[in-house]
């Protein structure tokens, strides 16, 4: 079982729709968790984290973290066609130095 | 700030070459880190740098070498390239003391045929 699972999707929703997307994790002891958006042939770009449990919004992008679940959800409001891209969750433990990585989930939004 | 930068953008090696993949970034950060990302793989850790001077391996580090070359630089040595080292390899860096937000460079296309 991997340590952080991912839908691969794809995902496909029209403009101005409400995306959720989510990782579930094995390990309790992850209290650091990211959420990254790749465009297609792009690195990485960190959008919004939080550490332990709660929620965090940032525009039209809200983060939640379930941690008695061990589930994570980013959300997306009034969805662009700018935010078709590729979705990774990330978590880290705190004092240690490795990211674990969710295989990541396309989305599409269509006009 | 250019943040992490990476060269180079595309490069075509025959099997049996060598080449450094260099990684920079001018954030101050403590930890650099190189990954690769294939499809349907993820993203797969090659080997890191939590701090000046130390580097350890990841979770597919053969093949492979790295140097910390000071707090900015961190560069991933292929010795002898195979046709299974065909990948994007990206570079990060992550601030530390108590931050782990990673930061990624653009990364380098490799093709070995």
């Amino acid at each position: 079982q991997k340590e952080v699972e991912q839908d691969p999707g794809p995902l496909s929703v029209p403009e101005g729709a409400i995306v959720s997307l989510n990782c579930t994790y094995s390990n309790s002891a992850f209290q650091y968790f990211m959420w990254y958006r790749q465009y297609s042939r792009k690195g990485p770009e960190l959008l919004m984290y939080t550490y332990s449990s709660g929620n965090k919004e940032d525009g039209r992008f809200t983060a939640q973290v379930d941690k008695s679940s061990k589930y994570i959800s980013l959300f997306i409001r009034d969805s662009q066609p700018s935010d078709s891209a590729t979705y990774l969750c990330a978590m880290s433990i705190t004092g240690g130095f490795k990211t674990i990585f969710g295989a990541g989930t396309r989305l599409f939004v269509k006009a | 700030n250019a943040g992490v930068t990476q060269t180079p953008k595309f490069q075509v090696l025959k099997t049996g070459q060598s080449m450094t993949l260099q990684c920079a970034q001018d954030m101050n950060h403590n930890s650099m880190y190189w990954y690769r990302q294939d499809p349907g793989m993820g993203l797969r850790l090659i080997y890191y740098s939590a701090s000046e001077g130390t580097t350890d391996k990841g979770e597919v580090p053969n093949g492979y070498n790295v140097s910390r070359l000071n707090k900015r630089e961190f560069s991933l040595r292929l010795e002898s390239a195979a046709p299974s080292q065909t990948s994007v390899y990206f570079c990060a860096s992550v601030p530390g003391q108590g931050a782990y937000e990673q930061y990624f460079g653009p990364g380098t296309r490799l093709t070995v045929t």
